[in-house]
């Protein structure tokens, strides 16, 4: 059962830093690309970023509108995917959903983990 | 970046009432196209990809079509289960938007 565990999420002031941290299982996370989606409450998905895999060099692609903030990692080690968020902005509020396709050939979201809340706020 | 729209933002609808909404990418994505499920408090959960290919354990009476820059979600008979928001993602390029979503609900 592919299983992902977010982790790390909490209240931060803005313009600080927080990192999210994503435990996964229950399929090959070394061969699997990784995504961040987040929703703010009451709103639509946002995609935020994806890392691949090392055979595809771990690429990484974050979303526009984050401005270079947001910063997608991995540790194929540890099976766990990381999102480091800096310069925090109260609209970057939101439940943030760790994803996988469980493999990295097609982008298709295939399992979510159950996300994790980020609130930014003084 | 390609831009994901959708048609009707909500709509009411009946049991047993099908369904149609519209998913619009700003360029040709040709059959890269996603559409989730997500009801209130819970996971999005992945209906169709390319287009129109039913996710396993995904209900017969929902389907898909579409390609290059036009595409539909139809829900062939309303049930009860169904009430819920509805979005589709481009998978063709990062970064992969997705659309605002469609709210379906009891009329």
């Amino acid at each position: 059962e592919v299983q992902l565990v977010e982790s790390g999420g909490g209240l931060v002031q803005p313009g600080g830093s927080l990192k999210l941290s994503c435990a996964a299982s229950g399929f090959r996370f070394s061969g699997s690309a990784m995504h961040w989606v987040r929703q703010a409450s009451g709103k639509g998905l946002e995609w935020v970023g994806r890392i691949r895999s090392k055979t595809n060099n771990y690429a990484t692609t974050h979303g526009e509108s984050l401005k270079g903030r947001f910063t997608i990692s991995r540790d194929d080690s540890k099976n766990t995917a990381y999102l480091q968020m800096d310069s925090l902005e109260t609209e970057d509020t939101a439940v943030y959903y760790c994803a996988t396709p469980a493999q990295d050939v097609v982008a298709t979201i295939e399992y979510w983990g159950r996300g994790i809340l980020v609130t930014v706020s003084s | 970046d390609i831009q994901m729209t959708q048609s009707p933002s909500s709509l009411s609808a009946s049991v047993g009432d099908r369904v149609t909404i519209t998913c619009r990418a700003s360029q040709s994505i040709s059959n890269y196209l996603n559409w989730y499920e997500q009801k209130p408090g819970k996971v999005p959960k992945l209906l169709i990809y390319a287009a129109s290919t039913l996710q396993s354990g995904v209900p017969s009476r929902f389907s898909g079509s579409g390609s290059g820059t036009e595409f539909t979600l139809t829900i062939s008979s309303l049930q009860p289960e169904d009430f819920a928001a509805y979005y589709c993602q481009q998978s063709y390029r990062p970064p992969f938007t997705f659309g605002p979503g469609t709210k379906v609900d009891i009329k």
